[in-house]
């Protein structure tokens, strides 16, 4: 079955670049799309369609997908963007969620 | 905007079957707009999409659960349902229900409730 995989943890300075990567085999063939969870709260969608950002995602939130790695880049990562995040993408007619990635803002 | 409530047991006894509803508001779970989908979360873990299922019938499932899941639609009540039968403690999770997008290759979730816990208790 396919999988994807996520490092468990990403650490970032206010204000600089975090990315975060999802591996998948041959994903650029696939769409994927991320989510944003923080502790006691539901997910929120941040990126679609590899690189969309869905209406009231600031900018600074962007996606990428080439080969077998899918990217989310937060650009001026603020203390607001910390928590886990999801990388998903559908195959075989599954959804297939990536472990997710907990990103600490120091 | 869609909005979406999870409402049901908070605690199901080991061998019995979980039964959840998802109440859906500024959308029409009859309109083909979206795919209605569960995913759960068990506690201090990741997410695990469970199944979705369109207006028309055409349904998805997580293969390792499959054997043990219904998902139905209630149109009159603009309200789609889980159940999971013969739970165990490995059920034990926060169950959101959420809109996923219509779209082949696609398939994101775009709206998601507020999730609900449920325990299985032996």
């Amino acid at each position: 079955s396919y999988e994807l995989t996520q490092p468990p943890s990403v650490s970032v300075s206010p204000g600089q670049t975090a990315s975060i990567t999802c591996s998948g085999d041959k994903l650029e063939n696939k769409y994927t799309c991320w989510y944003h969870q923080k502790p006691g709260q539901s997910p929120v969608l941040v990126i679609y369609h590899d690189n969309k950002r869905p209406s009231g995602i600031p900018e600074r939130f962007s996606g990428s997908n080439s080969g077998n790695t899918a990217t989310l880049t937060i650009s001026g990562t603020q203390a607001m963007d910390d928590g886990d995040y999801y990388c998903q993408t559908w195959d075989s007619s599954t959804v297939i969620i990536g472990g997710g990635t907990k990103l600490t803002v120091l | 905007q869609v909005h979406l409530q999870e409402s049901g047991p908070g605690l199901v006894k080991a061998s019995e079957t979980l039964s959840l509803t998802c109440t859906v508001s500024g959308a029409s779970v009859s309109s083909g707009d979206y795919y209605w989908a569960w995913i759960r979360q068990p506690p201090g873990r990741g997410l695990e999409w469970i199944g979705s299922m369109y207006y028309s019938g055409n349904t998805f499932h997580n293969p390792s659960l499959k054997s043990r899941l219904t998902i139905s639609l209630d149109t009159s009540k603009n309200q789609f349902s889980l159940k999971l039968s013969s739970v165990t403690a490995a059920d034990t999770a926060v169950y959101y229900c959420a809109t996923q997008d219509i779209a082949a290759a696609a398939r994101h979730f775009q709206y998601w409730g507020r999730g609900t816990l449920v325990t299985v208790s032996s």
